[in-house]
């Protein structure tokens, strides 16, 4: 276990609806990175949080925001959702050290738009 | 653009053989490689890692090689097991100031009692 929890596990929307999606990083972590991964392929990354501040953003349209709370934990939002925001949506939370960025992943929430 | 891509989808191999699942990024900038193993229904799960001024790094039952020269990561697994089962992605990081990790679209092994 890495020890970043996410929540929900699951989730069903509809189109046009809008989700919001909870992780809490690894103790000591301060920076979360919030992944789309649809069913077949890799994680794409859609953007990161250090210190409570957006610090990379991915090729991600403005409808997909998100939070990071001073105890690191942070939110993913998504508005207006399509169809094709159906996927499991990863935290991966990170400490930087040394030039290596190791990063852990929690469970993921699958999402379902219908 | 950027990309990381691996050569076989699908690897089949016997319990107790040697795996070897291979990735090409084409980003020469990227200095930081991670290999993940990811089981269904979970989150990748980090395996091993390697920076660009190594050309193979060992871990338990595991080594990773990077050949800088031709973009070529590779992922050994010595004495292949049934719980080695599962989905194996390589992500590459280009540094800067945001340390997004880059993906292939992973690799499926599956072991064979």
């Amino acid at each position: 276990e890495t020890g970043v929890t996410q929540s929900p596990t699951h989730l069903i929307k509809t189109r046009g609806q809008q989700v919001t999606l909870r992780c809490s990083s690894q103790s000591g972590h301060n920076t979360v990175s919030w992944y789309q991964q649809a069913l077949g392929q890799g994680p794409q990354f859609i953007f990161q949080y250090y210190r409570e501040e957006e610090n990379g953003r991915g090729n991600f349209p403005p409808r997909f925001s998100g939070l990071q709370f001073p105890n690191y934990s942070s939110e993913l939002n998504v508005n207006a959702l399509e169809l094709d925001d159906s996927a499991l949506y990863l935290c991966a939370s990170s400490l930087t050290w040394g030039g290596r960025i190791e990063q852990y992943f929690g469970p993921g929430t699958r999402l379902t738009v219908t | 653009g950027e990309s990381v891509g691996l050569h076989l989808p699908t690897l089949s191999v016997q319990e107790g053989d040697n795996s070897i699942i291979n990735c090409a990024y084409s980003n020469s900038a990227s200095d930081y490689f991670i290999w993940y193993k990811q089981e269904s229904g979970k989150g990748p799960q980090f395996i091993i890692d390697i920076r660009s001024n190594m050309d193979k790094r060992q871990g338990q039952r595991v080594t990773v090689l990077l050949n800088k020269t031709v973009k070529h990561l590779s992922l050994q697994i010595a004495a292949t097991q049934p719980g080695d089962s599962a989905v194996y992605f390589c992500a590459e990081n280009a540094g800067g100031a945001t340390n997004k990790l880059i993906f292939g679209t992973g690799t499926l092994l599956a072991v064979q009692p």
